[in-house]
């Protein structure tokens, strides 16, 4: 059985804080590494997908770095606003025939103002 | 571009009825998925199709139907619901192995 863990579970900032967190993952199943935010009543919105071991994607202020071959992935965010308050989400394709997202659980992000 | 419409967003049935929660994207996609989200599970893949004409088992599909009826549309139907079925469901569509676009979800209750 795969299993993709998020930590920390949730987390609680104060405005102007950065931070970051943690996606692990099977390193031998690996096809490519999905990281998603999900606002509260809203959908999941895709941030990156990274492919490469080495990679490093940004979106604004939002970052995140692949380690294919120790299987981790880091999503940092510099200097958190309230509004991105959100749950992220990554997710693992893996490799082989049959492919398929492997989700993990998120972490919750509080951005106190 | 509307991306991905899933209807209805809120439904509530008695157990034993059916229901169908339709889907659509308008975004070219090859590749359709319905997911069910619950407490503490994270997202469960109950069907997926790779492209028009094929559908697969994901996860979870005991319960559950699906129809591929072109590129766009692929719906989820519930043909006896159960309890156990209560859930927030999302359709979503990717390329291939790209990012998946969400619908809003469709909020189920089942009495």
């Amino acid at each position: 059985i795969l299993n993709v863990e998020q930590s920390p579970q949730s987390l609680h900032v104060q405005e102007g804080d950065s931070t970051n967190f943690t996606c692990s993952f099977p390193s031998s199943n690996f096809y490519a590494l999905h990281w998603y935010r999900w606002e509260t009543a809203k959908s999941p919105e895709a941030l990156f997908v990274m492919t490469l071991n080495g990679d490093e994607k940004k979106k604004g202020r939002i970052s995140a770095t692949l380690n294919t071959k120790e299987g981790y992935s880091y999503l940092y965010i510099k200097g958190s606003q309230p509004e991105d308050s959100a749950t992220y989400l990554c997710a693992l394709l893996n490799a082989g025939n049959n492919r398929k997202l492997i989700w993990g659980l998120g972490t919750s992000l509080a951005v106190n103002p | 571009n509307a991306g991905v419409t899933q209807t209805p967003k809120f439904q509530v049935l008695k157990t034993g009825q059916s229901m169908t929660l339709q889907c659509a994207q308008d975004m070219n996609h090859n590749s359709m998925y319905w997911y069910r989200q619950d407490p503490g599970m994270g997202l469960r893949l109950i069907y997926y199709s790779a492209s028009e004409g094929t559908t697969d088992k994901g996860e979870v599909p005991n319960g559950y139907n699906v129809s591929r009826l072109n590129k766009r549309e692929f719906s989820l139907r519930l043909e006896s619901a159960a309890p156990s079925q209560t859930s927030v469901y999302f359709c979503a569509s990717s390329r291939s192995t790209g990012e998946l676009f969400f619908g809003e979800g469709s909020r189920l209750t089942v009495l």
